[in-house]
């Protein structure tokens, strides 16, 4: 199985910050690789695809790069409706795995 | 609009059954792939399976956690997708979302849609 590591596992920053997450995959998975939101009690909200492909819908501030094993997310400008937890997925391989997930909190 | 709504959640015994529903609208339920992904109470997101569609002869995925015990199923006339869990274990005790697979194709099978999950509790 490819095991997903993200890191940091928690992230502290403040409305304004430029902030990153990264997600390293144990093997390549070319750019097959999602980016998900989670608030507390609420299902994912899908945010990019493909590694650098944005949902519809999704504020420009999300960005995602990367390919074979290591991956970015980044919000350039982090709102207070981002303090959630963000989790990588990839789908090249099946079990499609998920990283542990990085808490984004306000600073 | 895309809905996916679960049921069939609730608390049962170690060793048993329970089987859980999601009923889907919004849009052409038969077209698509669907998931199941699951949540242990305060931890990450842990990918089920996958149930294909009729042009792929509905087969399965499952993660090696659940294959044997768990049974992905569907039925397209009623937009309905199913998890049977037999064998139940503590640590399956989760919160199950289905989700939409956005399109078949690979690369393109990512997960676009989710429903807000069920609590399944496993305990004696």
């Amino acid at each position: 199985d490819i095991q997903m590591t993200q890191s940091p596992s928690t992230l502290s920053a403040s409305v304004g910050d430029r902030v990153s997450i990264t997600c390293r995959a144990s093997q390549s998975i070319s750019n097959w690789l999602a980016w998900y939101q989670q608030k507390p009690g609420k299902a994912p909200k899908l945010l990019i695809y493909k590694a650098s492909s944005l949902e519809s819908g999704v504020p420009s501030r999300f960005s995602g790069s990367g390919s074979g094993t290591e991956f970015t997310l980044t919000i350039s400008s982090l709102q207070p409706d981002d303090f959630a937890t963000y989790y990588c997925q990839q789908y090249n391989s099946y079990p499609y795995t998920f990283g542990q997930g990085t808490k984004l909190e306000i600073k | 609009e895309v809905q996916l709504v679960e049921s069939g959640g609730g608390l049962v015994q170690p060793g048993g059954s329970l089987r859980l529903y999601c009923a889907a609208s919004g849009f052409t339920f038969s077209d698509h792939y669907m998931d199941w992904v699951r949540q242990a109470p305060g931890k990450g997101l842990e990918w089920v399976g996958r149930t294909r569609n009729k042009a792929n002869r509905y087969t399965t995925e499952y993660a090696a956690s659940v294959k044997g015990r768990f049974t992905i199923s569907r039925d397209d006339s009623k937009n309905s997708l199913y998890l049977q869990m037999s064998s139940l274990k503590t640590e399956d005790t989760a919160v199950y979302y289905c989700a939409r697979v956005h399109q078949q194709y690979s690369g393109y099978d990512y997960l676009d849609y989710w429903g807000q999950g069920t609590l399944v509790t496993v305990s004696s």
